[in-house]
């Protein structure tokens, strides 16, 4: 079966320091991977998609930058975070057809100071 | 590009009550629907879906939504709530070619014992 690792779970950094989170997937081939950030009141606001190694897709400009290294690797990254770069951030892949959900990682809090 | 209203933000029931949640979407063609719930402390995992046939749709848990076209609707119903469906609702809309999904402002939901 599919499963999705997303780490860390918390994390607090202060500003200006790099971030990287990262998420692989298990137990599927080429999967549409994604980055969402979830804030209160606000729903999930997707980030960035990638339907294959080395191809991303960013929906929204800002401080941050995602990378497929690998086929079932997406890394999520800044190189100095900001106060506003806080939230929970959500990692997420589906099969690359067009009738199909996604599944969600556990998630990542990350707070800046 | 679509987009998904949520009606309530908030929402406080009674055990045994019954409930209905509104979502209603934007968008010209034809569209994937989902129900997604995030229980305190957990992860967002798929209550249920919707791509094509009966409008109708039965989901995990005793919860069910009906699509309707003409309304661009897919409201998500359980005729008597419990203490342990305490959690946020998001509905969410894909189109079909396109991989990502949009995402409601969510519903929070607390049903009191």
């Amino acid at each position: 079966s599919q499963t999705i690792h997303q780490w860390p779970a918390t994390l607090v950094q202060p500003v200006g320091s790099p971030l990287s989170l990262e998420c692989t997937v298990e137990g599927t081939s080429n999967p549409n991977l994604y980055w969402y950030r979830q804030a209160a009141g606000r729903g999930l606001q997707l980030l960035f998609y990638s339907v294959g190694i080395g191809q991303i897709s960013s929906e929204v400009p800002q401080n941050l930058s995602a990378s497929r290294p690998q086929d079932r690797q997406f890394i999520l990254s800044s190189k100095k975070l900001l106060l506003s770069d806080s939230g929970f951030y959500l990692c997420a892949w589906s099969v690359g057809t067009e009738n199909t959900e996604a599944f969600f990682g556990q998630g990542t809090r990350l707070t800046v100071v | 590009a679509q987009s998904v209203s949520q009606h309530n933000h908030h929402v406080i029931l009674s055990e045994a009550a019954s409930l209905e949640l509104g979502c209603n979407y934007s968008y010209g063609g034809t569209v994937n629907l989902f129900w997604y719930v995030q229980y305190p402390g957990q992860h967002l995992q798929l209550l249920l879906k919707y791509f094509s046939g009966d409008p109708l749709v039965k989901g995990i848990k005793g919860f069910e939504a009906e699509f309707i076209k003409s309304k661009f609707s897919f409201n998500l119903r359980k005729p008597s709530v419990q203490w342990s469906d305490t959690a946020e609702y998001f509905c969410a809309v894909n189109a079909p070619g396109y991989s990502t999904l949009t995402f409601g402002k969510g519903t929070m939901l607390l049903v009191s014992p």
